[in-house]
This record gives structure tokens, sequence and C-alpha cells, in this order.
């Protein structure tokens, strides 16, 4: 198994561009969550799925952050438009279960917005 | 909403055993208790997991008293790798309500 795949490893861009961050979870797992984690603020739960459905989103920051699952194999995480203090590392995870059960992290995204 | 407490950082030498407690004192009756290690530009890895008493695996044991309130994680005969960010997660395996993560531990184990 591949494990949970991001896309981009790395993302550096102007404040105010759009920003797109890309998830494949772990195949058979229904769950989905993204995080993200600065020194600040340490780990932050943004938003999980279950079944492709969103969950609870209350961890989502403002109106800029958006996430969907159009289907089980795939989910994305945008920000629009992106501010400087939205650069941070950011993970995906996913689950056979709820996210009490073992979560397995992706390798994040380094997001730098300038 | 419950919440996780944990030290902010911990030293310790290679070879000694490890301790690290979690207070989370407004535990629900459905939720398990799961610790997970990061290393630098990682993600969290999954250590172990228990729901009450005892649970012990190749790497780690979490001891967890009959209030449930607390849980310790144990590492035992550390090395230089264990130097890592130590997270415990409070939550039901069955439902995605009400993750409740730590802050980390972070752990530095000296020669």
């Amino acid at each position: 198994d591949a494990g949970v795949i991001q896309s981009p490893r790395h993302e550096v861009t102007e404040m105010g561009q759009e920003v797109t961050l890309r998830c494949k979870p772990i195949s058979g797992h229904n769950s989905l969550f993204w995080y993200r984690q600065t020194m600040m603020r340490g780990l932050e739960l943004l938003i999980y799925f279950n079944n492709n459905v969103p969950i609870d989103d209350s961890g989502m920051p403002e109106d800029r952050f958006s996430a969907k699952m159009p289907n089980a194999s795939f989910s994305t995480l945008k920000i629009q438009p992106s501010e400087p203090r939205d650069s941070a590392v950011y993970f995906c995870a996913s689950s056979r279960s709820g996210g009490g059960g073992e979560q397995y992290f992706g390798p994040g995204t380094r997001l730098t917005v300038t | 909403l419950a919440k996780t407490t944990q030290p902010i950082s911990m030293d310790s030498y290679e070879g000694q055993e490890v301790n690290i407690t979690c207070s989370h004192n407004n535990i629900a009756t459905n939720d398990y208790i799961t610790w997970y290690q990061q290393f630098p530009s990682q993600g969290p890895r999954f250590i172990i997991q228990g729901y009450k008493t005892k649970v012990t695996n190749e790497v780690a044991s979490l001891f967890i008293p009959a209030d449930r309130k607390s849980s310790t994680l144990s590492l035992p005969r550390v090395s230089l790798s264990d130097t890592a960010v130590y997270y415990c997660l409070v939550g039901d395996t069955d439902s995605n309500y009400q993750l409740i993560w730590g802050a980390g531990t972070k752990l530095i184990i000296k020669p």
C-alpha cells in the first residue's frame, strides 16, 4: 500500500493567490482528515469526512478555506485568497473507522505564502 | 468539551524508561486513548491505543487507571532515535466526533 498521498509536497505562492492541496487516502478507509500544523498553534484538526461527507468543519479557520471530497479516493483543501498567516504544514490523514481509531498520515504539504 | 493536557517537554537518557502522562478529565464513555509519535518533517505515526488498564505492544506500553482521567505512555529503554514529539488523542473509534489532540510533548533523549 502506498499510504496516504499528498500533493504538492511544497507550495510557495503570493498573497492573494488560490492554493489547492490534494490528498489520496488509503484505499478502503472511510474517514479522511485535514490538519494544519504550525510552531505557534501546534496540530489543528480543520475538517473531517466520513464516507465522503463532511462531518465537522468547525476547525476551518475562516471562509477562505474550503474542503471537498468528491469520491472515496480524493480530497482537496482550497485556500482562496491565501494570506501569509496561512503558511504552515498541512497534513491529510485517513482511517478505517472514526478518528479515534488509528489514523494514517500523509507526508504533508509545506505551504509558504509570501 | 474534553481537553487533553500533556507536559510541553521532557528530557531523558539512553537506556532509561520514559513515562509521558496525558490528562483527560472529561473523557467520554466511548472514547479511546491513542498515542502518536512525530519526527521532524513527517506526519504523526500511531504508537499504541487503549481503553482501560494496560496495553503493551512491541514499542510501548499504555497505562490507564480505572477512572480513565489520565493515561501514561511508557517507552522502555529509550534510544536517541526516540527523540520526537508525542501526542495523545482522545476520541471515539466509531465516529469522528470530539477528537481531542494534546499539544504534544517534545521528548529529547541524550546520550
